[in-house]
């Protein structure tokens, strides 16, 4: 059975400083994603990674993925407060057990203070 | 452009009504769609999700049901709400044979 953690679950930042947020998974899974989400609102999907060592990135936001580590990182440059928000990663379930729909992780809430 | 929504916006129900969320997605053709729960301060669980009209798989047994009446919509329904079905509902979508999953807007309820 696939599943997915996140590490930390809550991180406070203070603004211009860099941070990384980490998804592991626990069996094989061929896309990971990553979204954001404001209190009070639905799911903003961020980046979808598909190949080992995919890299994309957004503005302060990089997503990176190593599928045989199967960890994926959401890095964080140089926070501001408009960052502020859950981010949650999920992974693609392989065939059997989650029938290829997301699993996802608990989210992480990000706090970024002045 | 593909769009989604979701109605209501917000509900408030008292324990042992009955419950219908309605969700549809414009500007595609034969979605594949999903309902989840995020109950206050917690990740996402899937309850049901669907691949085509009348074709429905259940992830976790509770007292709700779903259906897909038409191509591009989906009900979410219960006979007799519990206190523990408060939560917010989210409605999501995929294109078949895409990777890209989209969420609507959301269904706020609370069971009082």
């Amino acid at each position: 059975e696939l599943k997915v953690e996140q590490n930390p679950l809550f991180l406070s930042m203070q603004e211009g400083k860099n941070y990384t947020i980490y998804c592991n998974y626990s069996t094989t899974s061929d896309r990971l994603y990553w979204y954001r989400q404001d209190p009070g609102k639905s799911l903003e999907s961020l980046f979808v990674l598909l190949s080992n060592g995919a890299v994309k990135q957004e503005g302060r936001l990089m997503a990176s993925l190593d599928t045989k580590a199967r960890l994926s990182t959401l890095h964080i440059t140089a926070a501001v407060h408009d960052l502020s928000a859950t981010y949650f990663c999920a992974a693609r379930g392989w065939r059997g057990g989650s029938q290829g729909n997301l699993i996802f992780g608990k989210g992480t809430k990000l706090s970024v203070k002045p | 452009s593909q769009t989604i929504h979701q109605w209501p916006a917000t509900l408030v129900q008292p324990v042992g009504s009955p419950l219908s969320l309605e969700c549809t997605v414009e500007g595609t053709s034969n979605p594949n769609l999903y309902w989840y729960r995020q109950a206050a301060g917690r990740g996402l669980q899937l309850l049901f999700y669907s691949v085509g009209i009348g074709q429905i798989s259940s992830e976790v047994p509770q007292n709700l049901s779903a259906s897909r009446p038409q191509d591009r919509q989906f009900i979410l329904s219960s006979k007799k709400l519990l206190l523990s079905d408060s939560g917010f509902y989210l409605c999501a979508w995929r294109a078949s044979g895409s990777y890209e999953q989209y969420f609507g807007p959301g269904t706020r309820l609370t069971v009082t």
